[in-house]
Formats: C-alpha cells, structure tokens, sequence
C-alpha cells in the first residue's frame, strides 16, 4: 500500500511561476527524499531530508518537513519547460527487520507551458 | 563515474514465460534494491539486498526472486509470467542498507503478452 499521499494530482503553471506539490505520509520516518521522473524513464534524485531538519535548499528547490504533521513540501521557483515531469516523496521509514525501503506516494504530474 | 545501470531496456514476453533483469549499483555502493512500477501508480518495494544477502522483501509472490554477486551487482527473476506484471522494474542503490540516498537507474521496461 502506498505511504504517502501527494496533492495536487496534477498542476499545471506558465514558465517562470513557482510550483509547490505537498507530500503527506502516516508512520514515522528516517527520512524523506522527493524523485523527479520524466515520462517512461527512471528516477531523479532531488533532495533527501533527514527527519531531524526542516528545511533544505538545492538550486531552484526548497524542501519542508513537518514531522508533527507528517507532511512535506517542495516548491520549485521560476519552473522551466524542462520541469515537467513527475514529481514523488518517498519515505525511508525507521529501521526494521534489518533492512528499509521507500515507499512512494502517486506522485504529482507538473506541466510548465512556454 | 556511472550510475545505476539496468539491461535490458524493454522487453516482451509471453504469459507463463520467465525473465531475468540485471543491475550494476553505483561504484561503491553495497545496497540494491527492486522496484515495481505500474503504469500511473509510486514505484513498489519488492526486494532489497545488502553485502550480497537478503534483507527484506516486500508484498509479491514467491514467483519473484533476486540475488546479488560479489560484485554488488543484481538480477532480479520473475517466472511464470503473468499480464499483470507488465510494469517498469526499477533498480536502486546506495552505500548503506538505510539513511542514504537513494539512487535509481533508467528502469527495465516489461511487457506481457
């Protein structure tokens, strides 16, 4: 089942807006990374925040998390054409078992239009 | 340096066949994990493997199976092909088996006839 929930399903904006997509989850977490995925290829990594901080940057992203309201945010400035694509939060859980996983949520669909 | 790599890229099978996919990790990284990824749907955790053992799996049935070399690299099999296994099958590394980040390869893209 999926962890996490992403809002909005979908979002669609003119080059040069900003964009923010918002992660939920439901356990507690080691982490959280956000995924970049363009139409039938493999993942990007974008960033991987650790569930002791709150707020990261790389470039033209910022990344939020609120582990007292299990969600996290990633907003995307002066979005580009070549920002559309797929956009996913996973969460690395806490350590059970001896092992971990990502679970992901659906997922945002962002179009930026020239 | 390179990435995660997976071969093949795409692929067609038959119901009832078998097919293996391969993954070499990021140099380095001793972690490799599998993913299912359905059409409109969050990839799927399906197994994970550190320092060439199994250490979790998740929800699919045993006609899924995986293993990795002294070399760090994967395969990942599946028999008995069903229609429902027509999915993207991710392959993702990193350097330890928790807290780092994870890395995905382009994916092997299965179809089931």
């Amino acid at each position: 089942s999926q962890q996490g929930e992403e809002d909005p399903q979908a979002l669609s904006i003119q080059e040069g807006e900003n964009a923010t997509m918002n992660c939920s989850y439901k356990t507690s977490i080691n982490n959280l990374q956000w995924y970049r995925q363009n139409s039938g290829r493999g993942l990007v990594h974008l960033i991987l925040i650790r569930s002791n901080e709150r707020e990261k940057h790389s470039g033209r992203l910022r990344v939020t998390l609120d582990t007292s309201k299990k969600s996290s945010s990633l907003l995307i400035t002066a979005s580009r054409a070549a920002d559309t694509a797929s956009y996913f939060c996973a969460t690395e859980g806490l350590i059970s078992g001896g092992y971990n996983k990502l679970i992901f949520g659906a997922g945002t669909r962002l179009a930026v239009h020239p | 340096d390179a990435g995660v790599t997976q071969s093949p890229t795409h692929l067609i099978k038959t119901r009832g066949q078998h097919v293996t996919l391969r993954c070499s990790p990021i140099s380095g990284h001793k972690s490799v994990s599998w993913y299912q990824q359905v059409l409109g749907q969050g990839p799927q955790f399906i197994f994970q493997y550190y320092e060439k053992e199994e250490r979790g799996r998740g929800n699919f049935p045993d006609r899924f199976s995986a293993r990795q070399f002294p070399n760090y690299s994967s395969e990942l099999n599946v028999n008995a092909l069903l229609l429902g296994d027509s999915a993207l099958y991710l392959c993702a590394s990193s350097l330890e088996y928790s807290g780092n980040t994870i890395y995905f390869g382009e994916g092997s893209w299965l179809t089931v006839v």
